[in-house]
C-alpha cells in the first residue's frame, strides 16, 4: 500500500529537549515537504526537498532542520524546542508528475 | 507571490442541501489549483485539482470545482450534502510547473452537516 508514514503520532516534550520527527514515503517519489498547521492559519511549509540532499526553506523554517539522506526518509529536526513549536505536523511526498500525498500528522506539545 | 482566501471558517448546511465552499486566490502565474478534505484526526485527502485542462474539474464524493479566472476564484461545491461530508476542507494554490511543488494554503473552512 502506498502510503507516507509519520513516527510519533502523538509527543509531549519539554522546552529544550531535542527531538526527531521521521517520516518515510514507500513510493519512491522525489519531493518531500513538512508543514505545520495551526488553528486559523491552515498549513505552512517549513522544509522541502526536491530530491536527496536537496532541501530547501518554506515559509516557517526558523527552530527547524531537515535532512535528505535517503529518498524515502525526510526526518524533521527541532534542536530546542519551544512552546511556539506546538503544533499539528504533516510530511508529504510526490513524485515530479502527481499531487502531495500527506501523512497522518504528528501533535506535538511543548511544555 | 501566491496566496489564498477562503470565506468563512465555518459553514454549516442541512443534509442534502448544496454545499459551496468558497476559494479565491491570487497567482503571478496560471495556477494550479487543489481543495484537500481533512477528516478527524487524519491527513489531508485529495479532493480534486484543476491543471489547466477543463475548468469544471470533477472530484471524488461527487464534489466538483469551477476555475473562474475573471474571478480569480475555485469554489467547491457539492448539490446534495451528506452526513460524512463533515470535514474541513483546504483550498490551495501551487505555482509549480507540474502543480506538485510549494503549495500555499488557505486558513480553511469547516463544514457542518445538520441532520
Amino acid at each position: 500500500e502506498a502510503q507516507v508514514t509519520q513516527n510519533p503520532r502523538y509527543l509531549i516534550t519539554v522546552t529544550g529537549k531535542k527531538l526527531t520527527v521521521t517520516c518515510s514515503q514507500n513510493m519512491n517519489h522525489e519531493y518531500m515537504s513538512w508543514y505545520r498547521q495551526d488553528p486559523g492559519l491552515g498549513l505552512r511549509q517549513i522544509y522541502y526537498s526536491m530530491n536527496v540532499e536537496v532541501t530547501d526553506k518554506g515559509d516557517v523554517p526558523e527552530g527547524y532542520k531537515v535532512s535528505r539522506k535517503e529518498k524515502r526518509n525526510f526526518p524533521l529536526i527541532l534542536e530546542s524546542p519551544s512552546p511556539n513549536q506546538t503544533s499539528l505536523y504533516f510530511c508529504a511526498s510526490s513524485s515530479y508528475t502527481d499531487t502531495q500525498y500527506f501523512g497522518p500528522g504528528t501533535r506535538l506539545t511543548v511544555l | 507571490a501566491q496566496s489564498v482566501t477562503q470565506l468563512g471558517s465555518h459553514v454549516s448546511v442541512s443534509e442534502g442541501a448544496l454545499v459551496l465552499l468558497r476559494c479565491n486566490y491570487s497567482s503571478s502565474v496560471p495556477p494550479y489549483l487543489f481543495w484537500y478534505v481533512q477528516y478527524p484526526n487524519q491527513g489531508l485527502q485529495l479532493l480534486l485539482k484543476y491543471t489547466s485542462a477543463a475548468t469544471l474539474v470533477k472530484g471524488i464524493n461527487g464534489f466538483e470545482a469551477e476555475f473562474k479566472k475573471s474571478e480569480t476564484s475555485f469554489h467547491l461545491t457539492k448539490p446534495s450534502a451528506h452526513m460524512s461530508d463533515a470535514a474541513e476542507y483546504f483550498c490551495a494554490v501551487s505555482e509549480g510547473a507540474r502543480g506538485n511543488e510549494k503549495l500555499t494554503f488557505g486558513t480553511g473552512t469547516r463544514l457542518t452537516i445538520i441532520p
